[in-house]
């Protein structure tokens, strides 16, 4: 069962751009809300997290927009770099529970 | 600190052969996790472990797979018989945590079967 919705599947960006990535869950009782980076041959790395309790949350050139209403959240790469080409997934977990990935966004920004 | 280490980084098999791969979580992490991770799709997971007890393994192919943690540290995870679709990378990853907020994963071990 897909329970965490995310588009698009690619994205190209050139440098310096706005990337946006979105993704849409069902689950009510997903509290937690991770975005990973994952380049080739590696394993997944946690880029930033948000909870539903704020709207927004900034880390660097990466924000988070979550809207609770509408079941959506959003990652956007400010200024984006071609050391940012990767694949981005969000997730989501509800308390005690088990992470759950969508399906990915390959990234590539052009120099 | 180290990070996640896995072996081998491939593995080549025929279908209906057995493999294993191996596992050693951060110093001190008594969660570990292990996720298949089809090309083109996002990490599902198999198997989660709390030290040495099986949290859940509701998504695991028990008539194939099977996992271990014998020592609540390092991990194995064995397939047989193997099947076409089981060609994925499967991805180790542990927490401090139980409840899965922030996962250090390794770099997997990417299985192609013939």
């Amino acid at each position: 069962q897909q329970q965490v919705k995310q588009s698009p599947q690619s994205l190209i960006v050139q440098k310096g751009g706005i990337s946006i990535i979105n993704c849409a869950y069902e689950n009510t009782a997903f509290d937690y809300f991770p975005w990973y980076q994952q380049f080739p041959g590696k394993g997944p790395a946690l880029l930033i997290a948000i909870r539903p309790d704020v709207s927004e949350k900034k880390e660097g050139r990466f924000t988070i927009s979550f809207n609770k209403s509408a079941k959506q959240f959003s990652l956007h790469i400010m200024d984006s770099q071609p050391g940012d080409s990767a694949t981005y997934f969000c997730a989501a977990i509800p308390l005690d529970g088990k992470l759950t990935f969508g399906q990915g966004t390959i990234l590539t920004v052009h120099p | 600190e180290a990070g996640v280490a896995q072996s081998p980084r491939y593995k080549i098999i025929e279908k209906r052969q057995s493999v294993a791969f191996w596992c050693n979580p951060i110093s001190g992490h008594a969660t570990l996790y292990w996720y298949q991770q089809i090309l083109g799709q996002g990490p599902k997971l198999l198997i989660q472990f709390q030290n040495n007890g099986v949290v859940d393994d509701s998504q695991l192919p028990k008539d194939r797979f099977s996992a271990e943690r014998l020592k609540g540290v390092d991990s194995t995870l064995k397939i047989q018989p193997a099947k076409l679709e089981d060609s994925a990378v499967y991805l180790c990853a542990s927490s401090s945590r139980v409840t899965n907020e922030k996962l250090f994963f390794g770099s997997g071990t990417q299985l192609s079967v013939l």
